[in-house]
C-alpha cells in the first residue's frame, strides 16, 4: 500500500564501510530523487532520475552512487563512508519533473556512522 | 542565485492562526509549495501555488503569494496540536525545474 517505501529505515555503520538504501514507489511516476537531510533539517536534493536516466546531480563527492534498474527503484550506494555522512536520506518520487512536480516523499533513512 | 529562508520556530496556542513565512529569491519560479513533517516521517505536500496567483485556500489553509517581493506564507486557521510539525516552504526553479526547499519552520501549538 505504500507509495514510496525505503528500507532500512536505520542504518548504523563504521567509518570506511560501503552500504546501500534502497528505494521503490508504486505510484507509475517517472521521477525519483534522493535528499539529505541534516541534523539542523536542511533538505538538499542529491540526485534524479528520469525514466532510469540521470537528470540532476549536485555537487555530491563521488563516493554516492545512485542506481536505477527501472522506473520504479533508485538506489543510493555509499562508499567509504565519513562522520559527516550522517544523516537522514529521503527518496522520493513525481509523476513529471517538468510541470507541477508534486513530489511524494518517503519515511526516510536514518543513516549513522560512527 | 536560489536561496529559500524561513524564520525557525513559532510557538501558538491551540485555537489561534499560526502564520508561517518564507522568502525566496529565484525570480524564475514557476510554482511554490508547503510541506509538512512530523517527527521521524517524510515531508507530506500541504498545498501549493502557481507564481501568478496570489492567494489560494484550502480548508484552514490560506497561502499568500507576493511575487514582487518573494514573499510566500501560510496560514492555518484554527491551530490545531496535531498540527505540530516543521513546516518547508519550496519554490521550483523555472530554469532548472528543481525544487529548492527552504531551512524550514518548525510550529510548536500549546494546548
Amino acid at each position: 500500500d505504500t507509495a514510496v517505501s525505503q528500507t532500512p529505515k536505520y542504518l548504523v555503520t563504521q567509518m570506511g564501510n560501503d552500504k546501500s538504501i534502497k528505494c521503490e514507489q508504486n505510484l507509475g511516476h517517472d521521477t525519483m530523487y534522493w535528499y539529505k537531510q541534516d541534523s539542523k533539517k536542511f533538505l538538499k536534493i542529491m540526485f534524479s532520475y528520469n525514466n532510469k536516466e540521470l537528470i540532476i546531480n549536485e555537487t555530491v563527492p563521488n563516493r554516492f552512487s545512485p542506481k536505477s534498474p527501472d522506473k520504479a527503484h533508485l538506489n543510493l550506494h555509499i562508499n567509504s563512508l565519513e562522520l559527516g555522512d550522517s544523516a537522514v536520506y529521503f527518496c522520493a518520487s513525481s509523476r513529471q519533473f517538468t510541470t507541477l512536480n508534486e513530489q511524494f516523499f518517503g519515511p526516510g533513512t536514518r543513516l549513522t556512522v560512527l | 542565485g536560489e536561496d529559500v529562508e524561513q524564520s525557525l520556530f513559532l510557538s501558538v496556542r491551540e485555537g489561534d492562526s499560526s502564520v508561517i513565512n518564507c522568502t525566496y529569491t529565484d525570480s524564475s519560479s514557476t510554482y511554490l509549495y508547503w510541506y509538512k513533517q512530523e517527527p521521524g516521517a517524510g515531508l507530506q505536500l500541504l498545498t501549493y501555488i502557481f507564481s501568478n496567483m496570489d492567494m489560494k485556500q484550502d480548508q484552514r489553509l490560506t497561502v499568500l503569494l507576493n511575487k514582487k517581493d518573494k514573499h510566500l506564507s501560510l496560514r492555518i486557521a484554527d491551530t490545531q496540536t496535531g498540527d505540530s510539525a516543521i513546516y518547508f516552504c519550496a519554490e521550483k526553479s523555472g530554469a532548472t525545474n528543481k525544487l529548492i526547499f527552504g531551512t524550514g519552520t518548525l510550529l510548536a501549538v500549546q494546548p
